[in-house]
């Protein structure tokens, strides 16, 4: 397997566009994670599913984000509209379990202008 | 007080060295989960602890809970071992899951 994917790597976008985030998760994996990552606060979790079933998405910071999955294999975290301040690496990871290491994708860094 | 505290924030040490960071946390947890943040900015998982010690290659991950602590040692570090180093631990709230995170330890391993 090839590992979580994530797409764009780089996205850099104008206040108030809408930003659609991409990942696929390794095949088998119940448990697909959304992260984000900034200096000032660092690693947080945003939302997670459990075969393909939103769990908890209480740190999702407003109603601005959303996030989606379809399928097993497709995920999609969305904002809109942006703004400067959700410029961060967003991160996906998959899991077998909750309790269980984690894959992590490459990231998706984010710039709004 | 943040509900996960690593220390030190930032370590630097020689290749070879004995390397130590620890992880505080003052809640109640199921499981501890450490990362480990490359400086390319790659995230790999190290660990999920619920008790005891586990061991990879260099690595060993420890955990008390009684005492609401956690240790990640590297044994015969060396530069590549050079990354930031991420505790968070898995609540139970209302039935949920939870993680939170410590704001990371980074460790520079110089040749």
């Amino acid at each position: 397997d090839a590992g979580v994917i994530q797409s764009p790597r780089h996205e850099v976008t104008e206040m108030g566009q809408e930003v659609t985030l991409r990942c696929k998760p390794i095949s088998g994996h119940d448990y697909l994670f959304w992260y984000r990552q900034t200096m000032m606060r660092g690693l947080e979790l945003l939302i997670y599913f459990n075969n393909n079933v939103p769990i908890d998405d209480s740190g999702m910071p407003e109603d601005r984000f959303s996030a989606k999955m379809p399928n097993a294999s497709f995920s999609t975290l969305k904002i809109q509209p942006s703004e400067p301040r959700d410029s961060a690496v967003y991160f996906c990871a998959s899991s077998p379990a909750f309790v269980t290491e984690a894959f992590f994708g490459q990231g998706t860094r984010l710039t709004v202008v | 007080k943040n509900e996960v505290e690593q220390s030190p924030q930032n370590l630097t040490a020689q290749e070879g060295e004995f390397i130590t960071i620890n992880c505080s946390y003052s809640v109640g947890i199921s499981a501890l989960h450490w990362l480990q943040q490359h400086p390319g900015g790659g995230i790999v998982s190290l660990f999920m602890l619920s008790s005891g010690k586990k061991k990879h290659g260099r690595l060993i991950a420890t955990i008390n809970i009684q005492e609401k602590h956690s240790s990640l040692h590297i044994t015969a570090s060396h530069p590549r071992d050079s990354a930031v180093y991420i505790c968070a631990v898995i609540r139970i709230i209302q039935g949920a899951q939870k993680l939170v995170f410590g704001q990371g330890t980074r460790l520079t391993i110089n040749p």
